[in-house]
């Protein structure tokens, strides 16, 4: 099974800054790659998909990139309802199967 | 509007099955491309894909998990169905649905709420 690395667990950030997050997968899985936002109690939802497209509706200041086995996940201004658990997620077609990175929870500084 | 809502029991024994229906509505699972998903995420924890069902009634497992699991659905009541075994208080989680497609797209774009199931005597 495909794993991911996803870094860091946590971070604190100011409003206003720019956050990163990464996530590397143990082999190459092309643009297979998705970023979840969790916020408590709530289920997760869809932010970018196919590593660099962003979901319908979601703020541009949202946005990943990477190929391969590397990928970014990029807040370019962060705002306070931005407050969440930023999960990135992977899919394996041979078999079919998808794994979750172990999730970055993300504060106001 | 896409929609999905988990359904089940909130407590079960050690050892016992869990049953877990998904209702959906917005969508057919029918449809070329469709399917549905079970996730799930124990307190504090990650989250982790459980099993998927193709539109075409092609079922998928996860790895560690798949002697333990069924899924199935009724096309016409749009539901779907997960089945786990010999449930252990290390199975206490929430448990999601969500939508997906088997093909060009492989997120999960529409969630249920989710469904917490406690494991234990």
């Amino acid at each position: 099974d495909i794993q991911m690395t996803q870094s860091p667990s946590s971070l604190s950030a100011s409003v206003g800054d720019r956050v990163t997050i990464t996530c590397q997968a143990s082999q190459d899985i092309s643009n297979y790659l998705n970023w979840y936002q969790q916020k408590p109690g709530k289920a997760p939802k869809l932010l970018i998909y196919d590593a660099s497209n962003l979901e319908t509706g979601v703020p541009s200041r949202f946005s990943g990139s990477g190929s391969g086995t590397d990928f970014t996940f990029t807040i370019s201004s962060l705002q306070p309802e931005d407050i969440a658990t930023y999960y990135c997620q992977q899919y394996d077609n041979l078999p079919p199967g998808y794994t979750f990175g172990q999730g970055t929870k993300l504060e106001i500084k | 509007q896409v929609t999905l809502r988990e359904s089940g029991p909130a407590l079960v024994k050690p050892t016992q099955t869990l049953t877990l229906t998904c209702t959906f509505s917005g969508f057919s699972l029918s449809t070329s491309g469709m399917c549905v998903s079970w996730i799930r995420q124990p307190p504090g924890k990650a989250l982790e894909w459980l099993a998927r069902i193709d539109w075409d009634d092609d079922k998928y497992y996860s790895t560690s998990l798949k002697t333990r699991l069924t899924i199935s659905k009724d096309t016409s009541k749009n539901q779907v169905v997960l089945t786990m075994t010999n449930m252990d208080p290390v199975d206490t989680a929430t448990y999601y649905c969500a939508r997906g497609y088997s093909y060009g797209y492989y997120a999960f774009d529409i969630w249920g709420q989710g469904t917490m199931v406690t494991v234990s005597s």
